[in-house]
């Protein structure tokens, strides 16, 4: 059974206080790594793919990065309005058909 | 205007009822899927559809059924309401290259009492 765990659960930086998130994930046939941004009431915001194992990919103050067992969400001096839950998402090929499992997130909270 | 939007927002019924909560999308994606998160829980697929006339069963899509109305509209019924379906409920649509990345609406939060 495909399984994706993300820790921490949830994590309250300081301005300026960079970190990073941790993905991790037991599949067979991995066809893609996916990182989403949710803010409350809203639905999931994709971030970045990810396809293979060191592959990295950045968006402003965010840095994702790929290996063969996990991916990790860099934070780089994250500011106030980079405060949401986090979600990974793994793509894998199981019995003949593809398939996306979610995992539960990591609410991120950032104090001025 | 949203790409993927959901309607109704909120929604409060009662056990027995039937419910019917819409999408629709301005993206002009094949692909389109519907989600329920509670929490604890990771996003669960409940049903997806590759083009109007292909409709897939998810990992939990016992009570729920859909309709694929048009290549914009995808529509998710509860027949027969119970309380354990009270969620949050997301549509989503992804291109034809693939399930991901996914472009998810803000979701109708239902409460079945």
């Amino acid at each position: 059974e495909d399984q994706v765990t993300q820790s921490p659960e949830a994590l309250r930086l300081q301005e300026g206080e960079s970190s990073s998130l941790n993905c991790s994930y037991t599949v067979s046939g991995l066809r893609g790594l996916f990182w989403y941004r949710q803010d409350p009431g809203k639905g999931p915001e994709f971030l970045f793919t990810l396809y293979s194992a060191g592959e990295e990919k950045e968006k402003e103050r965010l840095k994702a990065t790929l290996t063969k067992k996990e991916s990790f969400l860099h934070i780089t001096a994250p500011k106030p309005e980079d405060s949401a839950t986090y979600l990974c998402a793994v793509q894998a090929r199981s019995g003949g058909y593809q398939k996306v499992t979610f995992g539960i997130g990591t609410k991120l909270q950032v104090i001025p | 205007d949203a790409d993927v939007t959901q309607t109704p927002r909120n929604r409060i019924t009662k056990t027995g009822k039937r419910i019917m909560l819409e999408c629709s999308q301005t993206k002009g994606h094949d692909r389109m899927y519907w989600y329920r998160q509670d929490p604890g829980l990771g996003l669960q697929l409940i049903y997806y559809s590759f083009d109007v006339k292909d409709i897939n069963k998810g990992e939990i899509s016992d009570g729920y059924s859909v309709s694929r109305q048009a290549q914009a509209k995808f529509s998710l019924s509860l027949e027969s309401a119970i309380p354990n379906q009270t969620a949050l409920y997301f549509c989503a649509t992804s291109s034809r290259e693939g399930w991901g990345p996914q472009h998810f609406g803000d979701g109708t939060r239902l409460s079945i009492l």
